[in-house]
């Protein structure tokens, strides 16, 4: 079993629909990131969480710590939100601190 | 502008002969990685290094070599390149020692070995 798993594996939208990905993980963590890979393969990094939820603009990222569990939400989609959509964890790997474990990725489409 | 730079953006190599991918943050950050992308397989670790001289490898550290001499630059040297190196890499800096802070990536090298 893998230690990070997102669902859904391919999403497509309609423009202006809400959108919800998933990130179940197994391990401890430090902190949870939600990252974004345009076509053309740049990464950009949405949100960092330790807890609780972050808003920016129509990105909403949440996690409960206790579930082990996180969702980034996307509210009124648009077509330039088509990309991949990463889920990465910070694992503590001993006395040099954290290394990262990420999920295979959500890829969405958004039809306009 | 703060940014991470990785270069070269492409690279066509053959087996065997030596290559360096530099990486470059001006951010002052302490943390900084390496990270492959394949097919099917997704982003894996490299190396890590939580500051100057302190380095780890991650879960795929085989055949490839870094080091850090000073805080801004991390490169990734493959000593004897083979075709399973053949991959997108990116480089990546956060500020602390720590994957508590948010994560900084440089665009890639795609690099291809034959």
């Amino acid at each position: 079993k893998n230690e990070v798993e997102q669902s859904p594996q391919n999403l497509t939208a309609q423009e202006g629909e809400f959108i919800t990905i998933n990130c179940s993980y197994s391990v401890g963590i430090s902190a949870l990131h939600w990252l974004q890979q345009h076509p053309g393969g740049g990464i950009v990094s949405l949100f960092m969480l330790s807890s609780g939820k972050k808003k920016h603009g129509r990105l909403i990222a949440t996690i409960n710590i206790q579930e082990k569990h996180s969702s980034l939400h996307i509210t009124a989609s648009h077509p330039r939100d088509s990309a991949v959509y990463i889920c990465a964890v910070g694992v503590f790997a001993g006395e040099y601190g954290n290394k990262l474990v990420f999920g295979a990725g959500t890829i969405l489409r958004v039809k306009s | 502008e703060a940014q991470v730079t990785q270069n070269p953006r492409y690279l066509i190599t053959v087996t065997g002969k030596k290559l360096t991918v530099t990486c470059s943050q001006n951010m002052n950050h302490e943390y900084m990685s390496w990270y492959r992308q394949d097919p099917g397989l997704g982003l894996r670790q490299i190396y890590y290094s939580m500051n100057v001289e302190v380095t780890d490898k991650g879960d795929v550290p085989e055949g490839y070599k870094v080091s850090r001499k000073e805080k801004r630059n991390f490169p990734l040297i493959l000593e004897s390149p083979s075709p399973n190196q053949t991959s997108l890499y990116f480089c990546a800096s956060a500020p602390r020692s720590s994957y508590n802070s948010p994560l900084h990536f440089g665009n890639g090298t795609r690099l291809t070995v034959t």
